[in-house]
């Protein structure tokens, strides 16, 4: 099925240690954007990528980087895991150059850092 | 900036009553707006959107949303609530003029329907 698919589903990192998370799509979409979902706080933009070969930063950017590697591949990196960091993770794409459908979302990462 | 408000963290109706979800929005410019609904361990889903035109908007399931722009709100309304409705929705603006279709979200709302 057409979408949004986001891997691992599940992690458990330890302080300091490495991870990447990976999405990709398959509906030739020219924006891509990773979320961070945290109780009582709704959806924080962490990173977007408006095309294929630009990346900036949202709202909460701090700990993170992204690749956006091809136009279906945007992934985000944690170099350093820190407990602050233990969130679901979103990634979503959408098409800003047509009338906006809105997003279309993965179904998510949920990362324990302990 | 854009912004979202959210005021009510949680709304509990009883079946069959009908249902108000609470928005209000700030942007620079004229708003795109949207609902979005998520069922535990899922990602979000699109219910809604208002682009132009008709301020009242319909959407996926029954629900509808009417846009007021002197009161910078976009409330989400169904007539008669169904137990399968209870999940977390969020309200979501962006700026007509944001070339990157950045949207904002709110805190969320959980709503709780009664049987």
């Amino acid at each position: 099925n057409a979408g949004v698919t986001q891997t691992p589903k599940f992690q458990v990192l330890k302080t300091g240690q490495s991870m990447t998370l990976q999405c990709a799509q398959d509906m030739n979409h020219n924006s891509m954007y990773w979320y961070r979902q945290d109780p009582g706080m709704g959806l924080r933009l962490i990173y977007y990528s408006a095309s294929e070969g630009t990346t900036d930063k949202g709202e909460v950017p701090n700990g993170y980087n992204v690749s956006r590697l091809n136009k279906r591949e945007f992934s985000l990196r944690l170099e350093s895991a820190a407990p602050s960091q233990t969130s679901v993770y979103f990634c979503a794409s959408s098409i800003p150059d047509r009338r906006p459908y809105g997003y279309t979302f993965g179904s998510g990462t949920r990362l324990t850092v302990v | 900036a854009q912004s979202v408000a959210q005021p009510e963290d949680q709304v509990n109706v009883a079946e069959g009553n009908p249902l108000t979800v609470k928005c209000t929005y700030s942007v620079s410019g004229n708003p795109y707006l949207f609902w979005y609904v998520q069922y535990p361990n899922r990602g979000l889903q699109f219910l809604l959107k208002y682009i132009t035109g008709d301020n009242l908007v319909k959407g996926s399931y029954g629900f509808e949303a009417e846009f007021n722009k002197s009161q910078t709100s976009f409330h989400l309304k169904k007539p008669s609530a169904l137990v399968s409705d209870s999940a977390l929705y969020f309200c979501a603006v962006r700026d007509i003029g944001d070339r990157d279709d950045k949207i904002i979200f709110g805190k969320g709302t959980r709503l709780h329907i009664l049987p």
